[in-house]
C-alpha cells in the first residue's frame, strides 16, 4: 500500500551544522505538508507544497517538492537548539488518502 | 481562539475498562481527525469527519474502537474494552474547509492501559 518514508530516522548535529530530512512516496502526491513536533508536544504545521519542483523558504528552513511529486526535503541551515524535535512530512495521494511519514528526530547539541 | 481542546490530557486505566477521549475542534472548522501515535507505528490516522459525518474510518484498528461526532463542536473516541496495546498518545486535529488545508492538532491524550 501507499507509504511515505522518511530518512534518516534520527539525526544528531552540533549546533551550527546543517540538517536535511528526506521524504519519499511510492506514488504521486497531490500535495505535501511538513510538521514539527517538539518533545512532549503535538505536531505543528510548518508549510504546504503543491506544485512540482516548488521551493519555499522560512528563515533558515528550505522546503522542496520534487519534480515528480513523489519526494520532498526539508533543509535547516545552521541549526539551533530550538530546532530540536521530530519533523514529519505528510502527503495526500490522488485517492484523497492522507499519510504521515515516519518522522525524523533531530537532536542539536549546544 | 483556544485551539483544539482535548480531554483528558492523561488517562490511566486497567485492561478491559472503557475509555472515552473527547475533542472540541476549532470553531468553524469542517474537518476533524483522530490520530494515534506510538513509537512503533508512528502517527496513524484513525478516522476523519467532514461536517460531522465520518468519511474514512479505514484506520480504526478494530471493533473495539468507535468514534462519534454528534455536533460540530464535539467528538469522542471510545475504546471498549481497552487493552495494553492501546497505550498511545491520541491526537485530535481539525482543519478549516478542505482535506488539504492545514491541520491544527490538539495537545493529545496520553493513554496508559495496564
Amino acid at each position: 500500500g501507499q507509504q511515505v518514508m522518511q530518512i534518516p530516522q534520527y539525526q544528531h548535529v552540533q549546533e551550527g551544522e546543517d540538517f536535511t530530512t528526506y521524504c519519499n512516496s511510492s506514488t504521486t502526491l497531490s500535495n505535501i505538508q511538513w510538521y514539527k513536533q517538539r518533545p512532549g508536544g503535538h505536531p505543528v504545521f510548518l508549510i504546504q507544497l503543491v506544485k512540482s519542483g516548488e521551493v519555499k523558504k522560512q528563515k533558515r528552513l528550505t522546503f522542496q517538492f520534487g519534480e515528480a511529486k513523489k519526494n520532498s526535503s526539508l533543509h535547516i541551515t545552521a541549526t539551533q537548539t530550538t530546532d530540536v524535535g521530530t519533523y514529519f512530512c505528510a502527503g495526500r495521494d490522488n485517492f484523497n488518502k492522507f499519510y504521515f511519514g515516519s518522522g525524523t528526530k533531530l537532536n542539536v547539541k549546544p | 481562539d483556544a485551539g483544539v481542546i482535548q480531554s483528558p490530557r492523561h488517562e490511566v486505566t486497567e485492561m478491559g475498562q472503557e475509555v472515552t477521549l473527547r475533542c472540541k475542534p476549532i470553531s468553524g472548522h469542517d474537518y476533524l481527525f483522530w490520530y494515534r501515535q506510538t513509537m512503533m507505528r508512528g502517527l496513524e490516522l484513525l478516522i476523519y469527519f467532514n461536517n460531522n459525518v465520518p468519511i474514512d474510518d479505514s484506520g480504526m484498528p478494530e471493533d473495539r474502537f468507535s468514534a462519534k461526532m454528534p455536533n460540530a463542536s464535539f467528538s469522542t473516541l471510545k475504546i471498549q474494552p481497552s487493552e495494553p496495546r492501546d497505550s498511545a498518545v491520541y491526537f485530535c486535529a481539525s482543519s478549516l474547509a478542505s482535506y488539504q488545508e492545514t491541520q491544527y492538532f490538539g495537545p493529545g491524550t496520553r493513554l496508559l492501559v495496564l
